[in-house]
């Protein structure tokens, strides 16, 4: 089943604009971990924030996590062309002691125009 | 090394064919995944081996059969597929087994087709 669900489906924005993608999840997470995914191609892990975490950066990457409202937040600056792709959240599913086991969102497809 | 490698990178296959998906990385990983994913949706998790040995199997048809040789090797052995099999399947890695915290590697799929 399905834990993290993101909206918007879908982004267009300008280069150099930024870009806020947001995930919902349904129950309890340890983590919770963001990845992009170019067209047709394999998922590229961008950043990881600990339930115990309310934010966190890397590099033009800002990451939120709300537990309270299960939710969390991908915001992208100053994008670029190159940032246009597809981007999961994933949380730690129930039962992860044989693996990490994890259990992916929807998806936001970015565009990013230049 | 920091790659995991997939072959074949496409696959066209009818169904009564028998084929095979190869998954190699040389990061020291031991948890290994096999990923389905369709057209505009999120990966769906498959098989998990956990130094090497089957520890998820998320109820996938027995026409699909996971294979663990070592611990850089991942197969995925196809028989008897359906059209709807149709989809890109994702290899990925992560160093340990049960920490949450593991990144996992993906590789770059195979892209399936079931005629």
């Amino acid at each position: 089943s399905q834990q993290g669900e993101e909206d918007p489906q879908a982004l267009s924005i300008q280069e150099g604009e930024n870009a806020t993608m947001n995930c919902s999840y349904k129950t309890s997470i340890n983590n919770l971990q963001w990845y992009r995914q170019n067209s047709g191609r394999g998922l590229v892990h961008l950043i990881l924030i600990r339930s115990n975490e309310r934010e966190k950066h890397s590099g033009r990457l800002r990451v939120t996590l709300d537990t309270s409202k299960k939710s969390s937040s991908l915001l992208i600056t100053a994008s670029r062309a190159a940032d246009t792709a597809s981007y999961f959240c994933a949380t730690d599913g129930v039962g992860s002691i044989y693996g990490n086991k994890l259990v992916f969102g929807a998806g936001t497809i970015l565009r990013v125009k230049s | 090394d920091t790659e995991v490698t997939q072959t074949p990178k496409h696959l066209v296959m009818g169904m009564t064919n028998k084929k095979s998906l190869k998954c190699e990385q040389h990061m020291g990983h031991r948890a290994m995944y096999w990923y389905k994913q369709k057209a505009k949706k999120p990966p769906e998790l498959m098989f998990v081996y956990s130094y090497e040995k089957l520890s998820i199997n998320e109820s996938v048809p027995s026409r699909f059969s996971p294979e663990c040789p070592n611990s850089s090797l991942l197969n995925l052995h196809l028989h008897a597929l359906q059209p709807e099999d149709s989809a890109l399947y994702l290899c990925a890695s992560s160093p340990t087994k049960g920490r949450s915290t593991d990144t996992q590697y993906f590789g770059p799929g195979t892209r399936l087709t079931v005629l």
